[in-house]
């Protein structure tokens, strides 16, 4: 079984809107941590955001922010206010365990996200 | 700044050759990963180093070997290289305890096709 699903293979937005990348996990270890990363077409893989299980907020790094809902096994990506240079690839990430061992992720198949002038 | 520099950025092999990836970070990170990125894919983790002296299996280890030769650096090693194996490769770090496991990153990758 998909340990992480991301459902939408692209996504096209206006610049200046907000926009959702979905992500849904699945794990029965009660210690887990949920990261986003976006890769541009250069290839680089660049860190957004973490949302450990545990953390009572929601995770926010700027203009991202990570809406969890925890019963629902879901980690959407929230962009406020869209730029084209946010158009890459974006992938949502689990790690299983906690967060002293070793931080082996289990990664989705990625949204190809398009911002439009 | 450097943070995590691998080597050779681009590399063709032919079938049966072997070859050996380099990773290095500069962060004084304990942990450090390789993962592989088939086209269209998420990455998948092919060996680990949860600690200087350990190595251990990922999801995908077959057909790859790894050393963790000091805190610095972890290479990934193709002995007898396979059409299979091009893909692009990712080393990654991050500080296990100390608060600094929720934060990984990654090097720039390494292309390598197999022919």
């Amino acid at each position: 079984a998909q340990k992480i699903t991301q459902t939408q293979p692209g996504m096209f937005v206006q610049e200046k809107e907000a926009v959702t990348l979905d992500c849904t996990y699945d794990t029965s270890d009660p210690s887990y941590g949920l990261f986003w990363y976006k890769q541009p077409s250069s290839g680089e893989m660049i860190f957004l955001i973490y949302q450990g299980s545990y953390d009572q907020q929601n995770a926010t790094e700027g203009r991202y922010s990570l809406n969890f809902q925890k019963a629902r096994k879901s980690a959407n990506l929230v962009i406020s206010a869209s730029q084209l240079g946010d158009s890459a690839m974006y992938f949502c990430a689990m790690r299983e365990g906690n967060i002293q061992g070793a931080q082996k992720l289990v990664f989705g198949q990625g949204t190809r996200l398009t911002i439009n002038p | 700044n450097a943070g995590v520099t691998q080597t050779p950025k681009f590399q063709v092999l032919k079938t049966g050759q072997s070859m050996t990836l380099q990773c290095a970070q500069d962060m004084n990170h304990n942990s450090m990963y390789w993962y592989r990125q088939d086209p269209g894919m998420g990455l998948r983790l092919i060996y680990y180093s949860a600690s200087e002296g350990t190595t251990d299996k990922g999801e995908v280890p077959n057909g790859y070997n790894v050393s963790r030769l000091n805190k610095r650096e972890f290479s990934l090693r193709l002995e007898s290289a396979a059409p299979s194996q091009t893909s692009v490769y990712f080393c990654a770090s991050t500080l296990l305890g100390q608060g600094g496991g929720n934060t990984i990153y990654f090097g720039e990758g390494s292309w390598l096709t197999v022919v």
